[in-house]
């Protein structure tokens, strides 16, 4: 059974720092990954999405990887604004035809000013 | 807009009764999903339909159900079955694009049991 873990649960930084947030999966087998952000008493937003075949993708500030074979994926954050304070979540896509998603705990960041 | 539509917002009920969440989505996508979100647990699974007419159980089914008779529609029933009902209801969709599927998330539901 697949299952998602976001290390650390919670990350308070001061403005300006570069950061990565981890997230890791125990079954290779995904259609792709998905980054997620979502603010307190909100819905999530689309922040990327790592397709199986792809290393990486990149919006702006962030930036996605994807090691498919370790199971790892990291979200990077540059030069990190008190906006960016949010949970952030990542979730992959399994291929067994369902299209279910499986998501992490994910991790609360804070940035402080 | 494209977008996914959740009502209400706020949601109150008490005791004994059934509640149902609307969710509505102008994406054209097949697939709708409904998620519960506890404070430390992440999104956990309810229920999702692939197409019109067709869902499946998440991981905690008990004590909801849903219908899809319209691709853009996929209500979810809180019955007076479901013990812990207060939570963060989320409805989600995707087009079933194979690696390509990306989904999208409506703005949620808080249900509270007075």
């Amino acid at each position: 059974k697949q299952e998602v873990t976001q290390i650390p649960a919670a990350l308070s930084v001061p403005e300006g720092e570069n950061l990565v947030l981890n997230c890791s999966f125990t079954d290779s087998a995904i259609y792709n990954l998905q980054w997620f952000r979502q603010d307190p008493g909100k819905g999530l937003t689309s922040l990327l999405l790592i397709q199986s075949s792809q290393r990486e993708q990149t919006s702006g500030r962030l930036n996605a990887s994807l090691d498919k074979s370790s199971g790892r994926s990291t979200l990077y954050i540059a030069a990190s604004q008190p906006g960016d304070s949010a949970t952030y979540l990542c979730a992959v896509c399994d291929t067994s035809g369902t299209y279910k998603y499986i998501f992490g705990t994910g991790t609360r960041l804070k940035v402080l000013a | 807009d494209g977008g996914i539509t959740q009502s209400p917002k706020y949601l109150f009920r008490k005791e004994g009764q059934n509640v149902t969440l609307s969710c509505e989505q102008n994406l054209n996508h097949d697939a709708m999903y409904w998620y519960r979100q506890d404070p430390g647990q992440g999104l956990r699974l309810i229920y999702y339909s692939q197409i019109v007419n067709d869902f499946q159980k998440g991981d905690i089914a008990e004590g909801y159900s849903v219908s899809r008779e319209k691709k853009e529609s996929f209500p979810l029933t809180v019955t007076s079955a479901q013990k812990n009902p207060t939570a963060f209801y989320l409805c989600a969709s995707s087009s079933r694009t194979g690696s390509y599927n990306e989904q999208f998330f409506g703005p949620g539901t808080r249900l509270t049991v007075l």
